[in-house]
């Protein structure tokens, strides 16, 4: 079965130092990973997802992750927070059918101005 | 603004009741999917239609149930409702599969009494 860890339920930075929000993720086969985020009292948004391709990958709003099969895990990293970086962040595995979708129980990021 | 839209935004029924909700896929998106976000389960897949017809199940109950219309249009009716149905439900939709980029609504919030 399909699983993910999310290793921190919050996250405090202050504004301007990097962001790490840790990801690890269970699977017997190579998944397709996604990272989401969610704004207070929003939908959820597509940051980044990692597909079989380049291992390393590049989002949107300066946020990237890499996915380390001998580690399983898929880090979402970014160099600077900002204020507006404040929001929940899930990290989802979807199944070897792609029809399955499993969600991490989520990260909250605090930015501290 | 995703594109999705979601009606109502806010319902509120008692224990015992039937409500549907409604979700309006991006224009050209042919996937939809349902997805409940609670305190105590976090998010969960419930159910993905791909032009009209079920694509994937995940953890929707017995009392839920879903269709897509011919316009694309998608309904999910909660029957014998629960307090602990109380929850948060999105909609998103996407061109394909769970490997496309999905697009949230900004979701129906039930509260049952």
């Amino acid at each position: 079965a399909q699983s993910v860890t999310q290793l921190d339920s919050h996250v405090s930075v202050s504004e301007g130092t990097p962001v790490l929000l840790r990801c690890n993720y269970s699977s017997s086969y190579s998944p397709s990973l996604f990272w989401y985020v969610q704004h207070p009292n929003k939908g959820l948004q597509l940051l980044l997802k990692y597909t079989s391709a380049a291992t390393l990958v590049k989002g949107i709003n300066g946020f990237e992750a890499e996915f380390k099969k001998s580690e399983t895990s898929f880090h979402l990293t970014k160099p600077s927070a900002h204020m507006s970086d404040a929001a929940e962040y899930f990290c989802v595995v979807s199944d070897y059918t792609g029809n399955q979708f499993y969600f991490g129980t989520g990260t909250s990021l605090t930015v501290i101005p | 603004d995703s594109g999705v839209t979601q009606t109502p935004k806010h319902l509120i029924t008692a224990t015992g009741q039937r409500v549907t909700l409604r979700c309006s896929p991006r224009s050209g998106d042919l996937s939809v999917y349902w997805y409940q976000q609670s305190l105590d389960q976090g998010l969960q897949f419930l159910i993905q239609y791909y032009n009209g017809e079920e694509r994937a199940k995940g953890n929707i109950l017995e009392r839920f149930s879903a269709q897509q219309f011919p316009d694309l249009h998608s309904e999910l009716n909660l029957s014998s409702l629960e307090l602990g149905d109380s929850a948060l439900y999105f909609c998103a939709s996407s061109e394909g599969g769970f490997t496309y980029e999905q697009y949230f609504g900004p979701g129906t919030r039930l509260t049952v009494t």
